[in-house]
């Protein structure tokens, strides 16, 4: 399979500051990252997809501005959210996918952000 | 209507018991279809595909009726272990491939 980090785990914050997420594949290269968000009882939502070195795709109604994604290499990509509010507090996942995997999906172990 | 639908439950069940999960999706061009298992606060893990011909492994079964666009999973002789929320997804090519995650059903089995 494929290992994949995210970090950080959990985060709380105050609300109007950033927060930046790290999603790391170790051992195969990420030439594509899915970050997804997850409210408590609800489906993974797809928030954006990001090719190594491109600008991400980004979700009808999920604002660029507000979630900065970073896929500078093939090893890391980050989500920032920026200025975030309490509507915020979600479960974020990263899923990099290697040219190799087709369709099988791998995910990071999610970070939990409450903003208060 | 949701692209994938599953019946969010809980199911109830003891140690011991059968329990099974349908769902279907809207877009008949969907090509892979899986099963997720996620335990609270941590990321999906895939349970197995599913295919049309059926598959098994273990005491978990999956099928996948095209026509019907249903898709399900039964568990046998459950476990405690078994307790966590099943996800259905489905995945189809549109560019890239597209994955569609159903909401879960949730399973709590008591001893």
């Amino acid at each position: 399979g494929a290992v994949v980090s995210q970090h950080p785990s959990w985060v709380i914050c105050k609300s109007g500051t950033s927060v930046k997420i790290e999603c790391r594949s170790l051992d195969f290269q990420a030439t594509t990252m899915f970050w997804y968000r997850q409210f408590p009882k609800q489906s993974l939502m797809l928030m954006a997809t990001s090719n190594e070195g491109s600008k991400a795709t980004y979700e009808q109604g999920v604002e660029k501005d507000k979630f900065l994604i970073n896929h500078a290499s093939l090893t890391l990509s980050t989500l920032t959210v920026t200025s975030a509010h309490p509507e915020d507090s979600s479960f974020y996942i990263c899923s990099p996918q290697g040219a190799e995997f087709n369709e099988k999906l791998f995910f990071g172990s999610g970070t939990q952000l409450s903003v208060l | 209507r949701k692209e994938v639908e599953q019946d969010p439950g809980p199911f109830n069940v003891p140690e011991g018991a059968t329990v099974a999960f349908n769902c279907t999706y809207s877009n008949s061009a969907s090509q892979s279809f899986f099963w997720y298992r996620q335990d609270c606060r941590k990321e999906p893990k895939l349970l197995m595909s599913v295919y049309s011909s059926g598959n098994e492994d273990g005491r978990f079964t999956a099928q996948l009726n095209r026509a019907s666009q249903y898709i399900s999973l039964l568990i046998r002789d459950s476990k405690l272990s078994d307790s966590a929320t099943y996800l259905c997804v489905v995945s189809f090519h549109t560019g890239g491939f597209k994955t569609i995650f159903g909401a879960g059903t949730r399973l709590f089995v008591k001893a």
